[in-house]
């Protein structure tokens, strides 16, 4: 079946360095992808999306490649923020599915 | 302002008790959906709908009940045959079942 599988957290980072949260994908069609992000005790936001591969996906400093070769769509920032502290989810749906699938999240603390 | 209401934002109940929790969207969105998010894990679905007077189970439906009467409402009923219905529940929208979902603020249920 279709699974997504993120690095399991939490991450803790220092302001300004630079972040990666790893993201691989198995899907039984052609997916879309995606990383959603949830700040405390909220719903979660749409951060960035991509529908074909090699699509790059960027919002707010964020990006993330869709790498069909190597199942991937890792998130990265150049130079986080105190207020990118959150928990991110990583996607995706595959075409004619009814349903978004998610991985477990990665929480993100980042300290001043 | 367009966008995905839940009621309420805290919702407390005895056990055994049924309860309702609201879900209202005014972007004129075909598909929604209900998760339940449960501490340090992912998004498991519990119901979907396509259209109006059309819904189905996701992954984990056994306990709570739908009704799509109205294609901008989606209110979902916890049973008392859930089990284990402590947990954050968020629902979602889309534009279709092939595009990306918005989600509401999330109603944190708590039984006692």
């Amino acid at each position: 079946g279709d699974s997504v599988t993120q690095m399991e957290g939490p991450v803790t980072l220092s302001e300004e360095a630079f972040l990666t949260i790893n993201c691989t994908y198995t899907a039984t069609g052609y997916p879309s992808l995606f990383w959603y992000v949830q700040y405390p005790g909220e719903g979660l936001q749409l951060l960035l999306k991509a529908t074909k591969a090699d699509d790059k996906g960027s919002n707010k400093g964020f990006e993330a490649t869709y790498r069909k070769e190597t199942t991937s769509f890792h998130l990265e920032k150049g130079s986080v923020q105190v207020s990118d502290s959150a928990v991110y989810f990583c996607a995706l749906r595959v075409q004619g599915a009814q349903k978004l699938v998610f991985g477990q999240g990665t929480r993100l603390t980042i300290n001043p | 302002d367009g966008g995905i209401t839940q009621s309420p934002k805290y919702l407390f109940r005895k056990e055994g008790q049924n309860v309702t929790l609201s879900c209202e969207q005014n972007l004129n969105h075909d598909a929604m959906y209900w998760y339940r998010q449960d501490p340090g894990q992912g998004l498991r679905l519990i119901y979907y709908s396509q259209i109006v007077n059309d819904f189905q189970k996701g992954d984990i439906a056994e306990g709570y009940s739908v009704s799509r009467e109205k294609k901008e409402s989606f209110p979902l009923t916890v049973t008392s045959a859930q089990k284990n219905p402590t947990a954050f529940y968020l629902c979602a929208s889309s534009i279709t079942s092939n595009t990306e979902a918005f989600f509401g603020q999330g109603t944190r249920l708590t039984v006692v």
